[in-house]
C-alpha cells in the first residue's frame, strides 16, 4: 500500500508561470517531507524539505507547503524555467524508518 | 569532484550470475543507503547503514549481501541473479538524523539477459 502518492503522472508549463506539483500520503506519523528533482540517467537531487511541525518552507523559487489536516503537500515553482524540466519525487519520513518515495511526477517546461 | 559515486554504470550479465556494485562517498556522512527503482519507477530502500552497522534491511531476498568495510563505502553483492532483478540501483549518503536529506550516485543499471 503506498504510503506516499503522486497522482499525476506529468505537467506541463509554460516558463515564467508556476508549477505545482501535488503529494498525498497516508502516515500521520511522517516527521519530514522531502523533495527530490531526477533528470535522465542521474540520481535524484535534494531540493527542499518541510518539517511536519512546519506548513511553509522557501528557498528561492521553490515553496512547500504542508496541509496536515488534508494530509497533503505541494511543490510550487515560480518562475518556471525550462531547466526545472525533470522528475519530481516526493519523499516522506518518519523517525527510525527508511525514506519512503512516490511514484514521480514528470514536469516540462516549455520556452 | 563527484560526491557519492558508483561503478559500474551499467552492468549486463546473465541469469545465475554473482556480480557486485560499488559505492563511494566523499561528503563525511555516516549513514549509506541501497535503492532499487524498478521498471514502474518506484524508488525502494532495501538498505541502510550507519558507521558500517546494518540499521534497514527491508525484506530483501538473502541473495543481496550489502558489505560496508569503512563509513564511506557500502557495498552491493548479488547472488544467483534473477531476471527480476534488472533495476536501476542507488546508492546515497546522508548525515545521521530523521529528515537529512540524502544524496544520491548516479545509478547503476542493471539489466539480466
Amino acid at each position: 500500500d503506498q504510503q506516499v502518492k503522486q497522482n499525476s503522472p506529468s505537467l506541463s508549463v509554460q516558463e515564467g508561470r508556476i508549477s505545482i506539483l501535488n503529494c498525498d500520503y497516508t502516515n500521520s506519523m511522517f516527521d519530514y517531507f522531502l523533495w527530490y528533482k531526477k533528470y535522465p540517467a542521474e540520481g535524484p537531487t535534494f531540493l527542499i524539505s518541510i518539517s511536519s511541525i512546519k506548513d511553509k518552507n522557501e528557498d528561492g523559487r521553490f515553496t512547500v507547503f504542508l496541509n496536515k489536516s488534508a494530509k497533503h503537500l505541494s511543490l510550487h515553482i515560480v518562475p518556471s524555467q525550462p531547466g526545472d524540466s525533470a522528475v519530481y519525487f516526493c519523499a516522506a519520513v518518519q523517525a527510525g524508518t527508511a525514506l519512503i518515495f512516490g511514484k514521480g511526477t514528470t514536469l516540462s517546461v516549455s520556452s | 569532484d563527484t560526491a557519492v559515486s558508483q561503478t559500474p554504470k551499467y552492468l549486463v550479465t546473465q541469469m545465475g550470475n554473482d556480480k557486485s556494485i560499488k559505492c563511494e562517498q566523499n561528503l563525511g556522512h555516516d549513514t549509506m543507503y541501497w535503492y532499487k527503482q524498478d521498471s514502474k519507477k518506484f524508488l525502494k530502500i532495501m538498505f541502510s547503514y550507519n558507521n558500517k552497522e546494518l540499521i534497514i534491511n527491508e525484506t530483501v531476498p538473502n541473495r543481496f549481501s550489502p558489505k560496508s568495510p569503512d563509513k564511506a563505502h557500502l557495498n552491493l553483492h548479488i547472488n544467483s541473479l534473477e531476471l527480476g532483478d534488472s533495476a536501476v540501483y542507488f546508492c546515497a549518503s546522508s548525515q545521521a538524523g530523521v529528515g537529512q536529506p540524502q544524496h544520491f550516485g548516479d545509478g547503476t543499471r542493471l539489466s539480466i539477459l
